[in-house]
């Protein structure tokens, strides 16, 4: 079956610095969703991106799909101690189904 | 809008006790899906409906767990006989129809500890 990869699985950043976390999946993917998780949260959707190569920006957060659509990033542009929490990306090949991916666990040292 | 509803948001139960999860999903949204996320396994889908059908039940662990989803605007996750292993938070999400809405939005979860 699907399977959808997050590297890293946990960082730890200073106050200031930038954060990349990079997804990819075993399969193409018709669309591509990101959530954020805070500690003791639920995931809450940030994006989605659907076209080969798209890129998105919201604020200090750039997502961008892969143009062969298997592979996803989401970077945080100097990042803030309001963004600690654990990113998740979704794929979706047919149907309703998402595949959740492992996670990158975000923390930050004020 | 309330958003997704579930309850408990907390259970404690001894194993072999029987255990239901319940949720209510966000009036208009026709597909439901209940996942299950540990520290090791991270975000599982279990099981999800479309329309209070079940289409992808591949997810289910075992026989212990059973959902049912009776009419739109409710879904019960059960597990009978549960088990320390099942201790996990439980989470509910539904989506509407179209495609500019198939963001899937989460309930608060239900956090079940089998002792």
């Amino acid at each position: 079956g699907q399977q959808v990869m997050q590297i890293p699985q946990y960082q730890h950043v200073q106050e200031g610095e930038d954060f990349t976390t990079y997804c990819n999946s075993s399969t193409t993917l018709s669309n591509i969703q990101w959530y954020k998780q805070r500690p003791g949260g639920h995931p809450v959707f940030l994006i989605q991106l659907v076209k080969s190569g798209e890129v998105k920006k919201q604020k200090r957060l750039t997502f961008q799909f892969g143009e062969e659509k298997k592979n996803s990033s989401l970077h945080i542009t100097a990042t803030q101690t309001t963004d600690v929490g654990t990113y998740f990306c979704a794929g979706r090949g047919s149907g309703d189904k998402l595949t959740f991916g492992t996670g990158t666990r975000l923390a930050v040292r004020p | 809008d309330a958003g997704v509803i579930q309850s408990p948001r907390h259970e404690v139960t001894e194993m072999g006790q029987e255990v239901t999860l319940r949720c209510k999903p966000i009036s208009g949204h026709n597909s439901l899906f209940w996942y299950r996320q540990t520290m090791m396994r991270g975000l599982e889908l279990l099981i999800y409906f479309n329309n209070n059908v079940p289409i992808d039940d591949s997810g289910m662990p075992e026989d212990r767990f059973s959902a049912k989803m009776p009419n739109a605007s409710f879904s019960t996750l059960k597990i009978q006989p549960s088990e320390p292993r099942d201790s996990a938070v439980y989470f509910c999400a539904s989506i509407g129809t179209s495609p500019s809405t198939d963001t899937q939005y989460f309930g608060p979860g239900t956090r079940l500890t089998v002792l």
